[in-house]
């Protein structure tokens, strides 16, 4: 059973819009819930991540939405530019554990100049 | 060298072949994780390392044998895989009680023919 459910697979996105990818979890005791990034050749790095004590979370053109009585949260990139094609994860872990996290199956954004 | 290292970058082995893959991680952190990285799949935890004490096996069949000799360096020993084990090998560190999140290396592209 997949506990993190990650979507879209796949993203094409122009220059300057809006890139939003969705997460939803089914376990309430996650709480920590981290972005990774993946570019090709590259391991994932962590892009950023939220507590489910607050909705809303920005850095940069990055900004993670969460909404914890619908169990999911989302990731929103402002104004992509073509360097942001990557692949994006979410991911979550439960109780203080940092050392295990659930992964979503990633979606592989590419923004078109 | 910083940050997680992983050798090789790629490898090609045989069903009847036995290789070794490394990661040596330069952050003094404390614990250590193999993840198999399956395309269009999630993230997969395969082995958990704190401080060179394996934690965690998940449920990984037997022809993968971690070893962790110290804090900063981890292997996986590999023997009579199945094609199917051919994916992206990826080692990644994180200091207990410290910054949250995985420093991931770059992983080793495998592939078993």
């Amino acid at each position: 059973q997949q506990q993190v459910k990650q979507s879209p697979q796949s993203l094409i996105v122009q220059k300057g819009g809006i890139s939003i990818i969705n997460c939803a979890y089914e376990n309430t005791a996650f709480d920590y819930f981290p972005w990774y990034q993946q570019f090709p050749g590259k391991g994932p790095a962590l892009l950023i991540a939220i507590r489910p004590d607050v909705s809303e979370k920005k850095e940069g053109r990055f900004t993670i939405s969460f909404n914890k009585s619908a169990k999911q949260f989302s990731l929103h990139i402002m104004d992509s530019q073509p360097g942001d094609s990557a692949t994006y994860f979410c991911a979550a872990s439960k109780g203080g554990n940092f050392n295990k996290f659930y992964f979503g199956s990633g979606t592989k954004l590419n923004v078109k100049p | 060298e910083t940050g997680v290292t992983q050798t090789p970058r790629h490898l090609v082995m045989g069903m009847t072949n036995k290789k070794s893959l490394k990661c040596e991680q330069h952050l003094g952190h404390n614990a250590m994780y193999w993840y198999k990285q399956s395309a269009k799949k999630p993230l997969e935890l395969m082995f958990v390392y704190n401080f060179k004490e394996q934690t965690e096996n998940n449920s990984v069949p037997s022809r993968f044998s971690p070893e962790c000799p110290n804090s900063s360096h981890l292997f996986l020993h590999l023997h009579t895989l199945q094609p199917e084990d051919s994916a992206l090998y990826l080692c990644a560190s994180s200091q207990e009680g410290g910054v949250i999140g995985y420093t991931f290396g770059s992983g080793t592209r495998l592939t078993v023919v």
